[in-house]
């Protein structure tokens, strides 16, 4: 069974670029969820979808922006890069993304650098 | 808002056995997870916690009590490639609110 599958695995940008960053959850699940890690801040929450509906947002300004296919695949987009969004964009997927045993599974990331 | 803490840094021998300590206050709760971090690699999953008591799964075990906001994630048996960050993660909204992770050195 494949796992969570992030595209591309690195790419370097220049600042007031744009970037968009795929995900393919694991097959039959349907919540998807995006994090930002970095050395300073550690693992942060952008957004969560389940059936093509945001469900839940982190603090991060609009330049972030995220959706979700019928296939439950995923893409996240930043607009006008700044040098700070230099980072690991992980995503995750789970069947439901609530409780319940409900396990909930890291892609290998996207590592984004900003020049 | 969310209050993950962990230890930063812990140290143990090989073959032994390491406790990591993780207290939480967050506005809701939905499960708590552990996760294994090796550097520049994505975190995998290690347990799931939702009821109070310990969970075992082979040389790991995980313990909640969410009366006292609390959970350990036990190590047995250390092994060098147990050398990694661990990560203490609650689930509230569909969101995991992440500690800042504890780096485990196992020393030969």
């Amino acid at each position: 069974k494949a796992g969570v599958t992030q595209t591309p695995r690195y790419l370097i940008k220049t600042r007031g670029q744009q970037v968009t960053l795929s995900c393919s959850p694991i097959s039959g699940h349907r919540s998807v969820s995006w994090y930002q890690q970095t050395p300073g801040q550690g693992l942060q929450f952008l957004f969560e979808y389940f059936s093509e509906t945001q469900r839940n947002k982190g603090n991060f300004p609009g330049r972030f922006s995220g959706r979700q296919f019928s296939n439950s695949r995923s893409e996240m987009n930043v607009s006008t890069l700044e040098l700070g969004d230099s980072a690991l964009y992980l995503c995750a997927s789970s069947f439901t993304g609530q409780s319940s045993g409900n396990t909930i599974y890291f892609g290998e990331g996207s590592w984004l650098t900003v020049v | 808002g969310q209050n993950i803490d962990q230890p930063t840094e812990m140290t143990a021998t090989e073959g032994a056995i390491v406790q990591i300590n993780c207290t939480y206050q967050t506005s809701g709760f939905n499960g708590l997870f552990w996760y294994q971090q090796h550097a520049g690699e994505a975190p995998t999953f290690l347990s799931y916690n939702v009821l109070d008591g310990l969970e075992e799964k082979g040389r790991f075990s995980s313990f909640l009590s969410r009366s006292k906001g609390y959970s350990y994630l036990l190590l047995k048996e250390l092994q060098m490639k147990d050398s990694a960050s661990y990560l203490c993660a609650v689930l509230n909204d569909y969101k995991l609110s992440f500690g800042a992770g504890t780096t485990v050195t196992v020393r030969a």
